[in-house]
């Protein structure tokens, strides 16, 4: 069985640019999460999705980030424009159907971004 | 709120040496408790979990880890290190008052020396 899988490993691109990063999850997973990395602090909670609905989004920093699961499979978080402090490590996690507070998410290998 | 303190950013220790990577943790409910680890260019990997029942919870690669719910501390520990155990190590909780989302602490870097 598949891992969770994200796409680019990297990017690098320059201020004001958008960059759309990609994350396909254990495939049979309703709960989607986003977390981030940034300047190796604590990595942060961004948002969940439950199958297409997004059931919490509290960590979002704000409205330049975007996040978007169509059908219920894979995910895109968009950073539009980026800005310097956006670089960082951001991680794709996936848990089951059943997921409450106890169960495992899985993660992805992280999309390292950095914004010049 | 919920937060998790990882006191040490670096420890080393010898191969074949016992290792402990420390954390405490903050909730105001029943904490669910996790440690995930990170391998040189790689994901998060899960380790152990700690739900309910017996305080020592057994995980992957023969690592374990302590509940002590009086300390608030959830210690990750093996008996006998390897150099393959040299890696990022994250302990997260959770708690339903707050919802599914992780809270972590800010990693430790295991090094084992040959």
């Amino acid at each position: 069985e598949a891992g969770v899988t994200q796409f680019p490993s990297h990017s690098v691109i320059e201020k004001g640019q958008t960059v759309t990063l990609r994350c396909d999850p254990i495939s049979g997973h309703d709960n989607l999460y986003w977390y981030r990395r940034v300047m190796g602090k604590e990595i942060k909670f961004l948002l969940h999705f439950v199958k297409e609905s997004k059931q919490d989004e509290s960590g979002m920093p704000n409205n330049r980030f975007l996040a978007e699961r169509t059908g219920g499979t894979y995910s895109t978080l968009k950073v539009q424009p980026a800005e310097l402090e956006d670089s960082g490590v951001y991680f794709c996690a996936s848990s089951q159907k059943l997921a409450g507070v106890t169960d495992t998410q899985y993660f992805g290998p992280g999309t390292r971004l950095t914004v010049l | 709120a919920q937060s998790v303190a990882q006191p040490e950013d670096q420890v080393n220790v010898a191969e074949g040496n016992p290792l402990t990577v420390k954390c405490t943790y903050s909730v105001s409910g029943n904490p669910y408790l996790f440690w995930y680890v990170q391998y040189p260019n790689r994901g998060l990997q899960f380790l152990l979990k700690y739900i309910t029942g017996d305080n020592l919870v057994k995980g992957s690669y023969g690592f374990e880890a302590e509940f002590n719910k009086s300390q608030t501390s959830f210690h990750l520990k093996k008996p006998s290190a390897l150099v393959s155990d040299s890696a990022l190590y994250f302990c997260a909780v959770r708690d339903k008052n707050y919802g599914q989302n992780f809270v972590f602490g800010p990693g430790t870097r295991l090094s084992v020396l040959p």
